[in-house]
């Protein structure tokens, strides 16, 4: 079983709608979680950081986080083009990033 | 200027030779990785560096070695490349609290 496993995708959507993007992981030891977002042939950036069991909001973004469930997902609001690109979740347990294969998202104008 | 760069951007290399990623970062992070990207797997943990005198072996070591010349730098060897090692690789940093990190521009490396 992967440490970190994301819906394969690929997910297209229409300009304006909401990306659902989900993500669970294995280690009940893993304390933080983050998402990335990863143009095709670039680096992964950073989008959103969560800590805490619920909801964290930055702009369209919105992270939701049960610990209990071991899931974590990711909502894009009134998607753009722009926010065409393949998202990673990652979960952080003692030293390192343990990165799912990530979920590619198509916004169709 | 970038925070964290990697040399070369690309390169192509046959079976056999030994090459040398670099990676340098101005973040001022004690903490250094290097990741390998293939399709379909996502990001795959070579080696880590907690400080200059700290390095680990991530989950795919075999066949890798790393050198941490400085704080700013960690350089990824493949002493003897083969083809299955062609892949997008990817330097990090993290503060030492160690859970953010920020990734370098990627290098795309093909062994023929």
């Amino acid at each position: 079983q992967k440490e970190v496993e994301q819906n394969s995708g690929p997910l297209s959507v229409p300009e304006g709608a909401i990306a659902s993007l989900n993500c669970t992981y294995s280690d009940r030891g893993s304390q933080s979680f983050f998402w990335y977002r990863q143009y095709s042939g670039k680096s992964p950036e950073l989008i959103m950081s969560i800590y805490s069991n619920g909801d964290k909001e930055d702009g369209r973004f919105t992270a939701q986080l049960n610990k209990a469930s071991q899931y974590v997902s990711l909502l894009i609001r009134d998607s753009q083009p722009s926010d065409s690109a393949t998202y990673l979740c990652a979960a952080h347990n003692d030293y390192k990033l343990s990165f799912g294969a990530g979920t590619t998202v198509t916004v169709r104008a | 200027d970038a925070d964290v760069t990697q040399t070369p951007r690309n390169r192509i290399t046959k079976t056999g030779k030994r090459i040398m990623l670099e990676c340098s970062q101005t973040k001022g992070h004690d903490r250094m990785y290097w990741y390998r990207q293939d399709p379909g797997l996502g990001l795959r943990l070579i080696y880590y560096s907690f400080d200059v005198k700290d390095i680990n072996k991530g989950e795919i070591s075999d066949g890798y070695s790393v050198s941490r010349q400085a704080q700013a730098k960690f350089s990824l060897s493949l002493e003897s490349a083969i083809p299955n090692q062609t892949a997008l690789y990817f330097c990090a940093t993290s503060d030492r609290i160690g859970d953010t990190q920020y990734f370098g521009p990627g290098t795309r490396l093909t062994v023929l």
